[in-house]
């Protein structure tokens, strides 16, 4: 099992509709957790954290569900502008006590008219 | 403007040869990282520095070299052991090092294509 896994989607949805992705992770002690959006053939750019609590961010809203090992991103009102990939990062200790930074592969969303 | 440059943005290499891709930050930030992308995959760490004179292995770390003699420079060598060397390469920076939950700021990258 991957230790950071996506659905790689692509994810096709209207201008307007409501899209989540989920993100599982398989270290239960791991720590932080974040969204960064890549666009085509660019760098990636941190979207937002992830706290336990939840946060949002305009139409972005991240959350953390560490019972069941995954944190979601769930985008409003979906703009064209919002296509991109949306990768998940994992923060955690791997077995030798190093920290360790995980990306997921990430979930393509493309916005149609 | 205050950022991560790397250079070359696209750069071909033959088979054999070693090549160095450039990444520079005036962010006085004391971490810098390399990755490595391919098609539908994931990010993977390469190497890391937290400090200057000092390196880490990352996970892919065989077949590639780093220095860093500066606080702003980490150089990366894919030398002519890396058997797959054709990928998107980019480098990172964080203000503090040891991988912490310091969000990580990305230069533009570097395609390297083997040819």
């Amino acid at each position: 099992r991957k230790e950071v896994e996506q659905d790689p989607g692509p994810f096709n949805v209207p201008e307007g509709a409501t899209v989540a992705f989920n993100c599982t992770y398989s270290n239960s002690a791991s720590q932080s957790f974040f969204w960064y959006r890549q666009d085509c053939r660019k760098e990636p750019k941190l979207l937002m954290s992830v706290y336990s609590s939840g946060n949002e961010d305009g139409r972005f809203t991240a959350q953390l569900n560490r019972a069941s090992q995954y944190i979601s991103l769930l985008i409003r009102d979906s703009k064209l502008s919002d296509s991109a990939t949306y990768l998940c990062v994992v923060i955690g200790f791997m077995d030798t006590g190093r920290r360790a930074l995980t990306f997921g592969s990430g979930t393509r969303l493309q916005v149609q008219p | 403007d205050g950022g991560i440059t790397q250079s070359p943005k696209y750069l071909f290499r033959k088979e054999g040869q070693n090549v160095t891709l450039s990444c520079e930050q005036n962010l006085n930030h004391d971490a810098m990282y390399w990755y490595r992308q391919d098609p539908g995959q994931g990010l993977r760490l390469i190497y890391y520095s937290q400090i200057v004179n000092d390196f880490q292995k990352g996970d892919i770390a065989e077949g590639y070299s780093v220095s860093r003699e500066k606080k702003e420079s980490f150089p990366l060598t894919v030398t002519s052991a890396q058997k797959n060397p054709t990928a998107f390469y980019l480098c990172a920076s964080s203000p503090q090092g040891g991988l912490s939950t310091d969000t990580q700021y990305f230069g533009p990258g570097t395609r390297l294509t083997v040819l």
